[in-house]
């Protein structure tokens, strides 16, 4: 079983920050949060990835709380291309759960 | 284009047949993976190689033979399959590193198969 939580499903308006919740209260002293997105009938994309501290790259920005218990993806300006299923994912075995379906509106 | 690729892209057979999915990965990685989507259902993970060796084995039924003949190629072998088969198959690639230590996958584009 997937060691992470998220919310079913999420709207966003386009130009707008998404913010993407993940609860990972079971997490390891040295295992990584990853987040990985699937559009539809695609692979999975990899976003970003962090440990500790808050990280950004050119995608978005990865939030994670001080005891490591849950962590936050951010799209700062999302675009209706960013409407997708997001996979928060702890430790080193891959395994996804069901993500959050994010839809961005126009 | 994430350096993962998949063939064929598409794949309809029927309950008798033998077909092989393919996958091949230009990155320099040395570990891959098949995973399982199976519709409205989170990404199976059904095995791992990891420098041409089978390192996981989730369970998976024995009519699925993979195969990593060097670390950039990854076939999964397909005989008797049954209609819940039918799904998106997924290769991904990554470099291995110590267990829980960071590493990214690369997933290819998938195979959609469909069992008759």
């Amino acid at each position: 079983d997937a060691k992470t939580t998220q919310p079913p499903s999420m709207d966003c308006a386009e130009g707008r920050a998404a913010n993407l919740p993940c609860n990972h209260s079971t997490i390891s002293g040295n295992e990584y949060v990853y987040w990985y997105r699937q559009i539809h009938s695609q692979g999975p994309q990899y976003i970003i990835h962090g440990l500790k501290n808050n990280e950004t790259n050119e995608m978005a920005s990865l939030i994670i709380t001080e005891d490591r218990k849950s962590s936050t993806l951010i799209l700062p300006h999302a675009t209706l291309r960013d409407t997708a299923v997001y996979y928060c994912i702890v430790g080193g075995d891959m395994r996804f759960g069901a993500g959050t379906r994010l839809t961005v509106k126009p | 284009e994430t350096g993962v690729t998949q063939t064929p892209r598409h794949l309809v057979m029927g309950m008798t047949n033998k077909k092989s999915l393919k996958c091949e990965q230009h990155l320099g990685h040395n570990a891959m993976y098949w995973y399982k989507q199976s519709a409205k259902k989170p990404l199976e993970l059904m095995f791992v190689y990891s420098l041409e060796e089978r390192v996981e084995n989730n369970s998976v039924p024995s009519r699925f033979s993979p195969e990593c003949p060097n670390s950039s190629h990854l076939f999964l072998h397909l005989h008797t399959l049954q209609p819940e088969d039918s799904a998106l198959y997924l290769c991904a690639s990554s470099q291995d590193v110590p267990l829980r230590e960071a590493y990214t996958q690369y997933f290819g584009p998938g195979t959609r198969l469909t069992v008759l």
